[in-house]
């Protein structure tokens, strides 16, 4: 089976540094990726990583490894318009379009 | 470059009635996903499409049913309704190169009286 695991919620300070968790579990891996949703918004696209290591993206990062079944977002200097939902998932093989998600992290980015 | 567009964006139905939701990809992209989201399951995958032909499906009744058309534009149908499909439907389309992501639609929230 497949499944998929991060906290409900955190808070954290503006200006400070987040971590948000993701552990899973599938048949098959092809990626892992990470979204955010705003309330009552759509999902927007954060980053990707298929190998082991760390994706930097501007205040962003991913780490994956792929042994262990773990992922994490690095959210940097964090802004009060982080506050948000974030969402992990990850593709099986030969699953296109086909992604298994988290529940979400409810992010709460106070002054 | 215009986005993933979702139509209607919200509706409300009644038990038993039915439901037709549309979606149009970003252009040139031919693989559309839907997805349904709750507050208590989280985003969840329906079934996918790519080149008018089901590729991928989730574990959804039958009643849920979805078909894409020649443009790639692509239509799900709900028969049957219950109060429990009361969510938001979400569309997704992918490029189907390098990391495939998926662009969300803003989404249709159905409510079921």
């Amino acid at each position: 089976g497949q499944n998929i695991d991060q906290p409900t919620e955190m808070t954290a300070t503006e200006g400070a540094i987040v971590q948000i968790n993701c552990t899973y579990q599938t048949s098959g891996f092809n990626g892992l990726f990470w979204y955010q949703q705003h309330a009552g918004e759509a999902p927007t696209f954060l980053s990707y990583n298929v190998l082991d290591g760390l994706e930097e993206k501007g205040r962003f990062s991913s780490f994956l490894s792929r042994s262990k079944g773990y992922s994490y977002l690095l959210l940097k200097e964090l802004q009060m318009k982080d506050s948000a939902s974030y969402l992990c998932a990850v593709r099986g093989y030969n699953q296109g379009g086909k992604l298994i998600f988290g529940q979400g992290t409810e992010l709460s980015v106070k002054p | 470059k215009a986005g993933v567009t979702q139509t209607p964006r919200y509706l409300i139905k009644t038990r038993g009635q039915q439901v037709t939701l549309s979606c149009s990809p970003i252009s040139g992209h031919r693989s559309v996903s839907w997805y349904q989201q709750t507050p208590g399951q989280g985003l969840q995958f329906l079934f996918e499409y790519f080149s008018e032909t089901q590729r991928n499906k989730g574990n959804f009744p039958g009643r849920f049913s979805g078909r894409q058309f020649s443009n790639s534009r692509s239509e799900m149908n709900v028969s049957t309704l219950e109060l429990g499909d009361s969510a938001l439907y979400l569309c997704a389309s992918t490029h189907e190169a390098g990391a495939n992501v998926l662009t969300f639609g803003a989404g249709s929230r159905l409510t079921v009286l």
